[in-house]
């Protein structure tokens, strides 16, 4: 079974400030996706990294595979309270056809 | 990208009841899929909907429990059957067209409360 830790699993900050997220396992993925879901809806995919080492910039929010293709980050610099939400990494099941997903880390960004 | 509609988006239900869930999408797609999301927690995988042959359950999941439709290539059903309290849960139709790094979307979710 391909398990995605994340952490930290709650973190509240205030705006301005930065902070990293982090995605873990011990498997080997073929690629990663971040998905940021707000209530009452579903996610929302921000990117996919499918290259070991690789780095990919959206705005504000700093993703990053890591070299064995088994962990990744999120780095979000000076953080808004827009940027609330469930911060979901996932990645494809053995089977290859859906996704297994993280816990999620909630994040709160206060004024 | 694609753009997905649940029906219904919440329902409360009694006990032993069964409730079907669909999901359509406005352009084929290869792949459609169901989670679960229980609440406060993440997506868990239930089955991969195929067209035109039985879907494809996770460990934990029976078709028995979550019977799943796929007529065609924009529209599938779900069923949770003799709802109990613990399928209280987001159910959240997905799609996508396969192979490496694949984009999903999502629809909005059902929101079912078992009494």
């Amino acid at each position: 079974t391909q398990l995605l830790e994340q952490s930290p699993q709650f973190l509240s900050i205030q705006e301005g400030e930065n902070l990293t997220v982090y995605c873990n396992s011990s498997s080997v993925f073929s690629s990663l996706q971040w998905y940021r879901q707000e209530p009452g809806e579903g996610p929302v995919l921000l990117v996919t990294v499918v290259t070991g080492g690789e780095v990919k910039k959206l705005k504000r929010l700093t993703f990053q595979f890591g070299d064995a293709r088994k962990d990744s980050s999120l780095h979000i610099t000076a953080a808004q309270p827009g940027d609330t939400g469930l911060y979901l990494c996932a990645g494809p099941t053995v089977s290859a056809d859906g996704l297994t997903f993280g816990k999620g880390t909630h994040l709160i960004i206060q004024p | 990208s694609a753009v997905i509609s649940q029906k219904p988006s919440r329902d409360i239900c009694q006990r032993g009841t069964s409730l079907t869930i669909q999901c359509q999408v406005d352009s084929q797609v290869t792949m459609m899929f169901w989670y679960r999301q229980q609440p406060g927690q993440s997506l868990t995988l239930i089955a991969t909907a195929n067209q035109g042959s039985e879907a494809t359950y996770e460990s934990g999941f029976v078709i028995d429990k979550f019977p799943i439709s796929r007529p065609n290539l924009t529209f599938s059903t779900l069923t949770v059957s003799n709802m109990s309290p613990e399928d209280s849960s987001i159910y959240l139709c997905s799609v996508g067209n396969g192979g490496l790094g694949d984009t999903q979307y999502f629809g909005p979710g059902t929101r079912l409360t078992v009494l």
